[in-house]
């Protein structure tokens, strides 16, 4: 069946570094690939998404690429700040109609002034 | 516009008793998801609704949980005799009919079985 992997957290990262977070998929044909953010005492919001091969996610400065031939959607960020920490989710979903989301364990990021 | 919203928002229960979590979709999202955030574990799928097709329940964890969703709007998770291990928050989203839609989620309730 689907299924993600992301790596392990916590993370923890000084104000304006580099962030990557590693994810890896398994799935039959070609998913949708999602980053979801939860920050602390807030619900889960979509952060970026990818349909198709080569396409870039991007949004407040964060990005993700989907790579088919490594199946992976690593997310990344150049200079991150304090209020990025929260916890990030990655997931997939079946392009077959409108199928549940697939996720990641999540990584919780926290980032120290 | 109002987004999906979820009631209780915490809700403490003794082991053995039975509780109901409600989940309110945004107007027209006819796709409602339940899925379950525990320590550990992640977020799991429960169980999809879309419109009047039968639910998808392949993710409900045993039959001592069940959903159902009324008049195409609302939706009841529903857990009976409640153990530790159902402890968790229980989140809801909702998408448009077709097509590769985006969930929305709600903030989900907070399940502790004492």
């Amino acid at each position: 069946g689907n299924s993600v992997t992301q790596m392990e957290g916590p993370v923890t990262l000084s104000e304006e570094a580099f962030l990557t977070i590693n994810c890896t998929y398994t799935a039959t044909g070609y998913p949708s690939l999602f980053w979801y953010v939860q920050y602390p005492g807030e619900g889960l919001q979509l952060l970026l998404k990818a349909t198709k091969a080569d396409d870039k996610g991007s949004n407040k400065g964060f990005e993700a690429t989907y790579r088919k031939e490594t199946t992976s959607f690593h997310l990344e960020k150049g200079s991150v700040q304090v209020s990025d920490s929260a916890v990030y989710f990655c997931a997939l979903r079946s392009n077959s109609g409108n199928t549940p989301l697939v996720f990641g364990k999540g990584t919780r990021l926290s980032v120290i002034a | 516009g109002a987004g999906v919203s979820q009631s209780p928002s915490n809700k403490v229960t003794e082991k053995g008793k039975d509780v109901e979590l409600r989940c309110d979709p945004i107007s027209g999202h006819t796709a409602l998801y339940w899925y379950r955030q525990s320590l550990g574990q992640g977020l799991e799928f429960l169980i999809y609704f879309q419109g009047n097709s039968a639910p998808d329940k392949s993710g409900l964890p045993s039959d001592r949980f069940s959903a159902e969703r009324t008049g195409g709007s609302v939706s009841t998770l529903t857990i009976q005799r409640t153990q530790q291990e159902d402890s968790a928050v229980y989140l809801c989203a909702s998408s448009l009919a077709s097509g590769n839609n985006e969930q929305f989620f709600g903030p989900g309730t907070r399940l502790t079985v004492l």
